[in-house]
């Protein structure tokens, strides 16, 4: 089957632009995951979605990130105001069970951004 | 809080030899144990995990680890390598049941494999 898929792939932003970044988790996935992986760096935990509550943003750096799943299917991850720290790939990750010991977590390709 | 250290950012092997890239963790609780592998422009793929029991995993591509409770360890081997095992491989961890399975990585190790 399908596997987690994102969109755009690339994205160059102007510093102070608006950007949303899609995901699309694997179809009947309860939980689905966002991480931001900077450059020679390993992802890092941005939040956590179980449905469509969001359970944990505790990783969102500022109040410029803003992220929904408003029908627990597909989430949108916005960044208000870019700024150039923001360039990292913004991976998104679902997994079937959130209370599962160890659940496996299926990984989009990420989308790549770029601020100038 | 769980943190996670990988202590090589980058192993050069030559094929067909034994590479193991180190692993570890801190952590006042019990953790699960992952390690991803991640190939250019592609996303993470899980090669395995460590939940409990055995503390020898195996997992996909004739990778395998070993869960070192007393020295917090969980490195990752493999006996013979190939090219196209060149790519990036993330250690994490993740808290016990209770929890949503949230995973801390470590910075990453690039193994780089040369013929």
């Amino acid at each position: 089957g399908a596997g987690v898929s994102q969109s755009p792939r690339y994205k160059v932003a102007k510093r102070g632009q608006d950007v949303a970044l899609r995901c699309d988790p694997i179809s009947g996935h309860v939980s689905l995951f966002w991480y931001q992986q900077a450059l020679g760096q390993g992802p890092e935990f941005l939040t956590y979605f179980q449905n469509e509550a969001q359970l944990d943003k505790s990783g969102l750096p500022s109040d410029r990130f803003f992220a929904e799943r408003p029908e627990g299917s597909v989430s949108t991850l916005k960044i208000q105001r870019t700024q150039q720290e923001d360039s990292a790939v913004y991976l998104c990750a679902s997994s079937s069970n959130p209370q599962g010991p160890g659940e496996t977590q299926y990984f989009g390709p990420g989308t790549r951004l770029l601020v100038l | 809080a769980q943190s996670v250290t990988q202590l090589d950012s980058q192993v050069p092997v030559f094929e067909e030899a034994p590479v193991e890239l180190r692993c570890n963790y801190s952590s006042s609780v019990s953790v699960y144990l992952f390690w991803y592998v991640q190939y250019p422009n592609q996303g993470l793929q899980l090669l395995l995990k460590y939940l409990s029991g055995s503390t020898l995993v195996k997992g996909i591509n004739g990778f395998e680890a070993e869960f070192n409770k007393s020295q917090t360890s969980f490195h990752l081997r493999k006996p013979s390598v190939h090219i196209s095992d060149t790519a990036e491989y993330f250690c994490a961890v993740s808290l016990p049941p209770g929890g949503y399975n949230k995973l801390i990585f470590g910075a990453g190790t690039r193994l780089a494999v040369h013929p």
